[in-house]
């Protein structure tokens, strides 16, 4: 079955450098969701996309943005990276509402390791 | 504020033992509450759910589950722990279409 991909798997950056992080939602699956999570540290929600509007915001910083596409993927824009941003960044979605899914079910990717120097 | 607790930080059990790893979690109404294993390095694999209904779930692995309304909680059990069952185990609440609100995390080690 096809599950949530998440593209670079792995990405070193420098201080005050940006990234793109990007995710490819299982097909037919409308929200998208950005986790971060620190080393030793539980997943935090950053935001989440349903139908290519923000649905939700958590704890993301100024410095990131993020967006859903037309077709369902997401990007998670990173500026001036700090070497706190170093962290397993885990992409997840969920259902369509309108097929009868079970849109509170969320599906992780394998997440992108990002390490800044 | 809403919030899930695993009062246990780390387990260590022997190969062939039960275990039980706890969590609760405060919210008025019944959430969605999952539980999800991460190997080191690795991303979250889902074990087990709980929506409504039967409040005993099973799960993959051999793992299951009961929810408790009156104590508020979702703990996770296994009859015997396989040497392979060593890692993180998150427990996560959803409330009805907003994000998942993990638990900070039950590091399990299993010894020989």
């Amino acid at each position: 079955a096809a599950g949530v991909i998440q593209s670079p798997r792995h990405l070193i950056k420098e201080k005050r450098e940006t990234a793109t992080l990007k995710c490819y939602p299982i097909p037919r699956h409308d929200t998208v969701y950005w986790y971060q999570q620190g080393p030793g540290q539980d997943p935090q929600f950053l935001i989440s996309f349903y139908e290519k509007m923000q649905s939700d915001k958590g704890s993301i910083p100024d410095r990131f943005s993020a967006q859903q596409f037309s077709d369902y993927h997401s990007e998670l824009n990173m500026s001036s990276l700090e070497l706190g941003d170093s962290a397993l960044y885990f992409c997840a979605s969920s259902p369509s509402r309108l097929a009868g899914g079970s849109y509170n079910e969320q599906f992780f990717g394998p997440g992108t390791r990002l390490t800044v120097l | 504020a809403q919030s899930v607790t695993q009062p246990d930080i780390h387990i260590t059990v022997s190969e062939g033992a039960s275990l039980e790893l706890r969590c609760n979690y405060s919210y008025g109404a019944t959430p969605y509450l999952f539980w999800y294993v991460q190997s080191p390095g690795q991303g979250l694999q889902l074990l087990l759910k709980y929506f409504s209904g039967d409040t005993l779930v099973q799960g993959i692995k051999g793992f299951e589950a009961e929810f408790k309304r009156s104590q508020s909680s979702f703990n996770l059990r296994k009859p015997s722990v396989h040497w392979s069952d060593a890692a993180e185990y998150f427990c996560a609440y959803h409330n009805y279409g907003q994000n998942f609100v993990f638990g900070p995390g039950t590091r399990l080690s299993v010894l020989p």
